[in-house]
């Protein structure tokens, strides 16, 4: 069975300061990554993925995420966090094959940009 | 716009009412899935369709849940004697299959409160 893990409910930083959401997981086989992000009252909007290649992935709005096979961990990083940057985060990871063509989520992680 | 909708946004039922929910995915997207999220938890997987097909349910889609995707196109999301429990946001997503992989698009999702 697959699952994810994000071990911070809540994190803060202050605008223009660097920002890590952390995510591992756990799944049989090379894993397919992904990071999304739901603002309030809104669907979950996709930022990044990681599917094979590069360990250094680019996504939206200045987000890039860093696959790390060794610990299992996919965190979310961003250089310069702004205010509107606060949102809820969400790590997934889907097996590339086999019947499981779902997403499996973490619970999501809170970002909270100070000014 | 041409992005994933969902109708309604949301839905207030009493306990033991039937509620259905629709989606109407990217247009030629040819997989759709359901999900649900509770507060403070990430997205669950429900189903997922193919096309009209429906090719996998989860253990959390008890024999009250019953889903349809008749043409390919939209799909419904029926919930019959509804419980408390049920109070949630059922999200739809969809993809384009093709080779390789294809994130999932969300639409914004139905809130259902189950009095």
């Amino acid at each position: 069975a697959q699952s994810v893990a994000q071990p911070e409910d809540q994190v803060n930083v202050a605008e223009g300061n660097p920002l890590t959401v952390k995510c591992t997981y756990s799944v049989s086989g090379n894993p397919y990554l992904f990071w999304y992000v739901q603002y309030p009252n809104r669907g979950l909007q996709f930022l990044l993925k990681y599917i094979t290649g590069d360990n250094l992935v680019k996504g939206s709005y200045g987000f890039e995420a860093e696959f790390n096979k060794s610990q299992t961990s996919f965190h979310l990083k961003k250089p310069s966090a702004l205010v509107s940057d606060s949102a809820l985060y969400f790590c997934a990871v889907r097996v590339p094959s086999g019947s499981a063509r779902q997403l499996t989520f973490g619970s999501g992680t809170q970002l909270t940009v100070l000014p | 716009d041409t992005g994933v909708s969902q109708d309604p946004r949301h839905k207030i039922t009493k306990r033991g009412q039937n509620v259905t929910f629709r989606c109407d995915p990217i247009s030629e997207h040819n997989r759709l899935y359901w999900y649900r999220q509770t507060l403070g938890q990430g997205p669950e997987f429900l189903t997922y369709f193919q096309n009209e097909a429906q090719l996998e349910k989860s253990r959390l889609l008890s024999d009250r849940f019953s889903a349809e995707r008749p043409k390919g196109s939209f799909s419904t999301l029926e919930i019959q004697r509804t419980e408390q429990g049920d109070s949630a946001m059922y999200l739809c997503a969809s993809s384009l299959v093709t080779q390789g992989y294809n994130e999932q698009f969300f639409g914004p999702g139905t809130r259902l409160t189950v009095l």
